[in-house]
């Protein structure tokens, strides 16, 4: 099946620093990624829908300035966590949509001290 | 997209069949219903989607009613693998996103 990978796996980092997730589809081409984070014992939450070549859509209440998405080619989408302070510490997903299954990324754990 | 409501928790014994219903009442004509699991600390898995016919693949079978408001994922050999929390989704085949709710935890006990 498809296979979609996540970098990195688990980062650690301080209040007010800025973390960048990669996520990229390994052997297929994903027009439409989508971003999710997860609370510890929460099911899933959409954050934002990333695009090739345009702008992300954001959900209501995700701040677009605190959640950049960037989708500069149809393998790779970006989620970069600006000034990260200890509430953003979650559980992002991303997945991306091959045909008309979505697959999804292993996650990345994100703790801000 | 259709909202779905699923039973919170469920147990099932190793080696016997799980069943998780799901109640989507809403559902739409074009709507599919998909499922998917997700084991502690990783991305979700998917299982199997339907339309309006029944479908077995190598992991499940997923039972649609006629009037399609409910469905129910049947793993037919339960394994302590099997351990996830099971989600029911509808949405259009080519429709765009996935909104999880809150999904069955399944416990396979020994």
């Amino acid at each position: 099946g498809a296979v979609v990978s996540q970098h990195p796996s688990r980062v650690i980092c301080k209040s007010g620093t800025s973390v960048k997730i990669e996520c990229r589809s390994l052997d297929f081409q994903a027009t439409t990624m989508f971003w999710y984070r997860q609370f510890p014992k929460k099911s899933l939450m959409l954050m934002a829908t990333s695009n090739e070549g345009s702008k992300a859509t954001y959900e209501q209440g995700v701040e677009k300035d605190k959640f950049l998405i960037n989708h500069a080619s149809l393998t790779l989408s970006t989620l970069t966590v600006t000034s990260a302070h200890p509430e953003d510490s979650s559980f992002y997903i991303c997945s991306a949509r091959g045909g008309a299954s979505e697959f999804f990324g292993p996650g990345t754990r994100l703790t801000v001290l | 997209d259709a909202k779905t409501t699923q039973p919170p928790s469920m147990d099932c014994a190793e080696g016997r069949a799980a069943n998780l219903p799901c109640n989507h009442s809403t559902i739409s004509g074009n709507e599919y219903v998909y499922w998917y699991r997700q084991i502690h600390s990783q991305g979700p898995q998917y299982i199997i989607h339907g339309l309006k016919n029944n479908e077995t693949n190598e992991m499940a079978s997923l039972i649609i009613t006629e009037d399609r408001k409910s469905s129910t994922l049947i793993l037919p050999h339960a394994t302590l693998r099997d351990t996830a929390v099971y989600y029911c989704i509808v949405r259009w085949d080519t429709g765009n996103q996935f909104y999880f709710g809150t999904g069955t935890s399944l416990t396979v006990i020994p």
